[in-house]
């Protein structure tokens, strides 16, 4: 149980571009979803918190115009990174969090390349 | 001070031998606490989760839990090649906050 699945797997785009990735819930109900981004040899960046039916709550630093998150369903939550640059390029993971546990199940994350 | 530290290695340790992780949070409130194994290039997946002082095993992991002295420690028995991973420590630091913080990873080599 607790699969999480992302889409895609990956992405290569040109600058300027913007892309949407999917995160999906399989087996059970995430009210709470979070993205992250991960750099090579970092460590995770929690980039939002997502709940279901209402808005995002962005970290400190990231660009809520740029990173646009969208919880319609308590399945399936949405990252679009809206004109895309290079320095965009990262690895992309989203999280569900099962019931009220504090438990995170991973996506296996969408790896983005911006040319 | 960091609100979840690991070192962050790298830590070698003998095929067949115990490795033992290590972290150590900030805020004396925290109520949960887990451990995510992360291979290189793929995302993190969940090893064991823990909310109670003292161990909690499972297979070859034991997950220990000291509120009074503020860390969290993961033993792995008869370590195998295969457990060669980062390690990250992430804890609730506050009840409700409804997010997890993530230590920097302790990455492990285990050497056949």
């Amino acid at each position: 149980g607790a699969v999480v699945s992302q889409h895609p797997s990956w992405v290569i785009c040109k600058s300027g571009t913007s892309v949407k990735i999917e995160c999906r819930s399989l087996d059970f109900q995430a009210t709470t979803m979070f993205w992250y981004r991960q750099f090579p040899k970092q460590s995770l960046m929690l980039m939002a918190t997502s709940n279901e039916g209402s808005k995002a709550t962005y970290e400190q630093g990231v660009e809520k115009d740029k990173f646009l998150i969208n919880h319609a369903s308590l399945t399936l939550s949405t990252l679009t990174v809206t004109s895309a640059h290079p320095e965009d390029s990262s690895f992309y993971i989203c999280s569900a969090e099962a019931g009220n546990t504090d438990t995170q199940y991973f996506g296996p994350g969408t790896r983005l390349t911006v040319l | 001070q960091k609100e979840v530290e690991q070192n962050s290695g790298p830590l070698s340790v003998p095929e067949g031998a115990i490795a033992s992780l290590n972290c150590t949070y900030s805020d004396r409130g925290s109520q949960s606490f887990f451990w995510y194994r992360q291979y290189s290039g793929k995302s993190p997946e969940l090893i064991m989760f823990i909310y109670s002082n003292g161990d909690k095993e499972d297979g070859r992991f034991t997950a220990q839990l000291n509120k009074a002295s503020q860390y969290v420690s993961l033993l792995i028995r008869d370590s195998q090649p295969s457990d060669s991973a980062t390690y990250l420590c992430a804890v609730n630091l506050i009840q409700g906050a409804q997010k997890l913080v993530f230590g920097q990873g302790t990455r492990l080599t285990i050497n056949p």
